[in-house]
């Protein structure tokens, strides 16, 4: 079956610019992460939504960084006025039913952005 | 959740077993260990978990020490596709967020 998807796999924003990253979960996933990677580096936990819930926003660096997820399906990620330090792979995950130890998270490839 | 400790780098011969240890000695009892692997360009794939017992899946082995605060992830026989940054993970739950470290870096040498 079809996995999570990402949408564009690849940005580059100049800096100042605003960007907006997709992610497509599976179907009937009630549980949506934001993750974000530097390079070398693990991910880094940015926000969660149980269904269209925004249950945890914890890891958003900074109020630039925005996460909806309206329908409780399809989330977008906007980053206004983008700077260097924002350029990372932003990664998408999802998973079936919330709370229980069973489940897996299922990634998508990411988004790599880079701001020049 | 717990932190972890593993290697930073290790290399293992095609076809050989890859043991990749991992280190969580301040786990609670309510904590599983979870593994995660990245190969590269692609996002993170889950590959097994486990709470006290022993686990094998399709993928591979979890063996947690009796006190719990360490396991080893057993890749049986390593192929040049498991070549991957592997992360260990401790967390109440599977789908909660998850604190990924920096992982250790398998190479399968031919």
């Amino acid at each position: 079956g079809a996995g999570v998807s990402q949408s564009p796999r690849y940005k580059v924003a100049k800096r100042g610019q605003d960007v907006a990253l997709r992610c497509d979960p599976i179907s009937g996933h009630v549980s949506l992460f934001w993750y974000q990677q530097a390079l070398g580096q693990g991910p880094e936990f940015l926000t969660y939504f149980q269904n269209e819930a925004q249950l945890d926003k914890s890891g958003l660096p900074s109020d630039r960084f925005f996460a909806e997820r309206p329908e409780g399906s399809v989330s977008t990620l906007k980053i206004q006025r983008t700077q260097q330090e924002d350029s990372a792979v932003y990664l998408c995950a999802s998973s079936e039913i919330g709370g229980r130890a069973s489940e897996t998270q299922y990634f998508g490839p990411g988004t790599r952005l880079l701001v020049l | 959740d717990a932190k972890t400790t593993q290697p930073p780098s290790m290399d293992c011969a095609e076809g050989r077993a890859a043991n990749l240890p991992c280190n969580h000695s301040t786990i609670s009892g309510n904590e599983y260990v979870y593994w995660y692997r990245q190969i590269h360009s692609q996002g993170p794939q889950y590959i097994i978990h486990g709470l006290k017992n022993n686990e094998t899946n399709e993928m591979a082995s979890l063996i947690i020490t009796e006190d719990r605060k360490s396991s080893t992830l057993i890749l049986p026989h390593a192929t040049l596709r498991d070549t991957a940054v592997y992360y260990c993970i401790v967390a109440n739950f599977g789908n909660e967020k998850l604190t990924f470290g920096t992982g250790t870096r398998l190479t399968i040498i031919p």
